[in-house]
């Protein structure tokens, strides 16, 4: 069974095209996230929603919207896309609110290459 | 910013041996967790540690954080081939921060059979 599912898991593209990335979670968790892990393997958050809402909005760019339509899903729309978006984004998810405790769950990951 | 500091970057080391990874910061930190992330696959948790000056063992991995939670360390035992992957500490500030994760830059791992 999977947990936290990524489509896809590769993503191949020019610069300039738009793009999306699904996240599906069936763990009944309320809080989803997005991650960017660059060529270093540094890992940064980028978004989280809590029950559907934005709650942790991190210096992206405008060109990056994520959008939740419901607790179990967490997509990411890039517009515009450039040679520095290139990177595995990560999806992830947890239950509790904002414990400090909470175990957070990730995706497989999707590798993004923008040529 | 709260910022994580973890060295080394690259540990390459032979089936046996002793290893310590270290994770600093000059903040504070509610809690801080050690993560393991294989090639091709997302990060797992491998602890929580939540009190300053906490231990916690499993198997051959013992984590420690420090006395100010400012700092923490995870050691490994007689490191096995299966221990290769990268390692990430990530602080959690609590308090208003809903959670956000910082993360260390990850020691990558390899252990030599």
């Amino acid at each position: 069974d999977t947990a936290v599912s990524q489509t896809p898991k590769y993503l191949v593209t020019q610069m300039g095209n738009d793009k999306s990335i699904k996240c599906e979670q069936n763990l009944g968790h309320d809080t989803m996230y997005w991650y960017k892990q660059d060529s270093k393997k540094f890992l940064k958050i980028m978004f989280s929603y809590n029950n559907k809402e934005l709650i942790i909005n991190e210096t992206v760019p405008n060109r990056f919207s994520p959008k939740s339509p419901d607790k179990a899903h967490l997509n990411l729309h890039i517009n515009s896309l450039e040679l520095g978006d290139s990177a595995v984004y990560f999806c992830a998810s947890s239950q509790g609110g904002t414990g400090i405790k909470r175990t957070q769950y990730f995706g497989p990951g999707t590798r993004l290459l923008v040529l | 910013t709260q910022l994580l500091e973890q060295s080394p970057q690259f540990l390459s080391i032979q089936e046996g041996e002793n290893l310590t990874v270290y994770c600093n910061s000059s903040s504070v930190f509610s809690s801080l967790q050690w993560y393991r992330q294989e090639p091709g696959e997302g990060p797992v948790l491998l602890v929580t540690v939540v009190t300053g000056g906490e231990v916690k063992k499993l198997k051959r991995l013992t984590f420690q954080f420090g006395d100010a939670r400012k700092d923490s360390s995870l050691h490994i035992t007689a490191a096995q081939p299966g221990d290769t992957g990268l390692y990430l500490c990530a602080g959690n500030a609590g308090g208003t921060s809903y959670g956000k994760l910082t993360f260390g830059q990850g020691t990558i791992l390899t252990v030599h059979p």
